[in-house]
């Protein structure tokens, strides 16, 4: 399978730990998004990359939350000092950014829980 | 970026067809219109995609009219596995050197019964 792929699929941490995601994207996509999703809301838009360079981050993403994409392929997002409020779904996305339409496909995201 | 409106629910029964209408009443002239669906806990599965009058795949239709304030997404002969939030969103299209993040709403959840 060549779809967006993300690990771990779960994790429960305590309050106060810093936790790390990552995505892998479809392999040909210079684009990747991440997103996050709460109980009964749409995703949120948190960060895009363009190849390794982060070119947009949402106010949503504090100075706890930390994104890279080192070599414009797979990206990992670090949360630190977790808090309650961070227990969510965090969904990765990735693109071919070129002429036509932006199509996002997303991975199976990340449930994040903190206790 | 455009906002989109849907309904928040519909209910449907198994083998018949069921229509979403999206509205994007401030669409913009390079804003393509997508549609995602998402099963709990999973992330959203993309459907089909398109910019104007009429597209079909294997999964859905999308009638666009020619003003394109407004989509409907088209699911022939629904299963109970159609079950799910179904999303209509606009975006960037051919700036593609702005970005294209999505901005989703609640969606629609749709409930097909037996």
């Amino acid at each position: 399978d060549t779809g967006v792929s993300q690990d771990p699929r779960h994790k429960i941490t305590k309050r106060g730990q810093n936790v790390t995601f990552r995505c892998d994207p479809i392999s040909e996509h210079n684009r990747l998004y991440w997103y996050r999703q709460t109980l009964g809301q749409g995703p949120e838009f948190l960060t895009y990359f363009q190849n390794e360079a982060q070119l947009e981050k949402s106010r949503l993403l504090s100075d706890r939350f930390s994104a890279e994409r080192p070599k414009g392929s797979f990206s990992t997002l670090e949360i630190q000092r977790t808090e309650q409020g961070d227990s969510a779904m965090y969904l990765c996305a990735s693109s071919f950014a070129g002429p036509g339409a932006d199509t996002q496909y997303f991975g199976p995201g990340t449930r994040l829980t903190v206790l | 970026l455009a906002k989109t409106t849907q309904p928040i629910s519909m209910d449907s029964y198994e083998g018949q067809e069921v229509n979403i209408t999206c509205s994007h009443n401030n669409i913009a002239t390079n804003d393509y219109i997508t549609w995602y669906q998402q099963f709990p806990s999973q992330g959203p599965r993309f459907i089909i995609q398109g910019y104007k009058t009429k597209v079909t795949n294997e999964v859905a239709s999308l009638f666009i009219p020619a003003d394109r304030k407004s989509s409907t997404l088209s699911l022939p002969r629904v299963s109970l596995s159609d079950t799910a939030v179904y999303y209509c969103l606009v975006g960037d299209g051919p700036l593609y050197n702005q970005g294209g993040k999505l901005i989703f709403g609640q969606g629609t959840e749709l409930s097909v019964k037996p």
